[in-house]
Parts: structure tokens; C-alpha cells; sequence
């Protein structure tokens, strides 16, 4: 059973235009919520995240949004620029994960096109 | 800035083998990863350690086995390599009590095995 789903293997946009990479989850227990970028031949990056009390979180050109009723996040970014284009992985923390472990998505490659 | 460090960037194995990847943090973190990715099936957890000599099954441990000996170390070993263990390898680590457990990434062991 897949706790965390990204439905949409791959995106293409075009440079300044929105992008929008979206992730669900099956677990209500999740209540820490994180994307992370991964370039070819890298390790992943943590890129941002939001704690299920809120439900938008913004760093610049980047927002998250969270759904909790629909257990429901999306990744916003405004405007795309071609160095955007990369793997996106949606990830969740259960509530006291003295562990550290976080269920991962399959990732989003998105493609910025310029 | 956290380092994660992976010993080997490529590999190649044979059959049969027996295979040590390595890690090291620099950053005195707690919990230590093992992953590996492969194309449509995300990042797949095979073990993790929250402190030195303690360690734990993640998704997919059959086959692999880990050493944490130092607090800055975690080995992940294929006692007898197989061709289905032909992956890219990621190491990980985080902070125990930040409450985001953002996990650091090392830059990945793409592992062939003939």
C-alpha cells in the first residue's frame, strides 16, 4: 500500500509560466510534509516544507499548499525557470518520528522548457 | 554546510560478490539512510539507523545488510550480489531532534552488477 502518491510521473512547462507538482497521501498520522529536488547524478535536496497546522507555506519563487480534509499537497512554482527542471519528491514524517523516517513519493520529473 | 559522503561514485560488481557501500556525515547527526532509486519506483528505504549499533528494516531489506560501528559511518553490504541489486544507492542523514527531520543526501553509488 503506497502511503504517498505522485500520480503524474512527468510535466513540461514553459519557462515563466506555473508550475504545479501535486502529492497525496493515504496516512493521517503524516503531519510533517516536505519536497526535496533531485538532479541527475545528485542526491536529492530538501526544497521546502509545511507542518499540517498550516496550510500554505511560501520561499520565493516556491509555495506549498496542504489539503488536510482531502489529504491533498501541491508544490508551486512561480515563475519556472529552465534550472527548475528536475525530480520533484513529495515526502511525509509521521507525528513524533524520533526516527527521522519519511515515507517518499515516486517523484514528478518536471521539464522547463525554454 | 552538512556533508554526506558516498565512497564510490560507480561500481561494478560481479555475481556472486560481496559488496560495501559507505557514507559518512560530517554534521553529528543521529539518524543515518540507505535507499535506492530506480526508474518509476521512487526512493525505496532498505535500512536505517538512529544511533550507533541500532538499526532497523525499512521497505526492501532482503538481501542487504548495515553496519554503524561510528556515529558518522553507515555501511550498507550485499553479502552475494545480484543482477536485481544493479540500482543507484542513496545515503542519508538527519538531526534527530529538529522536529523537520530534513534528510541530507549524498550524491548516490550507481551500482552494476554483471
Amino acid at each position: 500500500d503506497q502511503q504517498v502518491k505522485q500520480n503524474s510521473p512527468s510535466l513540461s512547462v514553459q519557462e515563466g509560466r506555473i508550475s504545479i507538482l501535486n502529492c497525496d497521501y493515504t496516512n493521517s498520522m503524516f503531519d510533517y510534509f516536505l519536497w526535496y529536488k533531485k538532479y541527475p547524478a545528485e542526491g536529492p535536496t530538501f526544497l521546502i516544507s509545511i507542518s499540517s497546522i498550516k496550510d500554505k507555506n511560501e520561499d520565493g519563487r516556491f509555495t506549498v499548499f496542504l489539503n488536510k480534509s482531502a489529504k491533498h499537497l501541491s508544490l508551486h512554482i512561480v515563475p519556472s525557470q529552465p534550472g527548475d527542471s528536475a525530480v520533484y519528491f513529495c515526502a511525509a514524517n509521521p507525528h513524533n518520528t524520533n526516527a527521522g523516517k519519511s515515507t517518499f513519493g515516486d517523484g514528478t520529473t518536471l521539464t522547463v522548457k525554454p | 554546510d552538512v556533508k554526506v559522503t558516498q565512497s564510490s561514485r560507480y561500481l561494478v560488481k560481479r555475481t556472486g560478490e560481496k559488496v560495501f557501500l559507505e557514507c559518512v556525515q560530517d554534521m553529528d547527526h543521529e539518524n543515518m539512510f540507505w535507499y535506492r532509486q530506480d526508474p518509476g519506483l521512487g526512493l525505496r528505504l532498505i535500512y536505517f539507523s538512529y544511533d550507533v549499533k541500532m538499526k532497523e528494516k525499512g521497505d526492501i531489506p532482503e538481501g542487504y545488510s548495515v553496519s554503524r560501528e561510528k556515529k558518522e559511518r553507515f555501511s550498507l553490504i550485499l553479502e552475494s550480489a545480484s543482477t536485481n541489486q544493479t540500482s543507484m544507492y542513496l545515503c542519508a542523514s538527519s538531526f534527530s531532534g529538529s522536529g523537520t527531520n530534513i534528510q541530507y543526501f549524498g550524491a548516490g553509488t550507481r551500482l552494476s552488477v554483471l
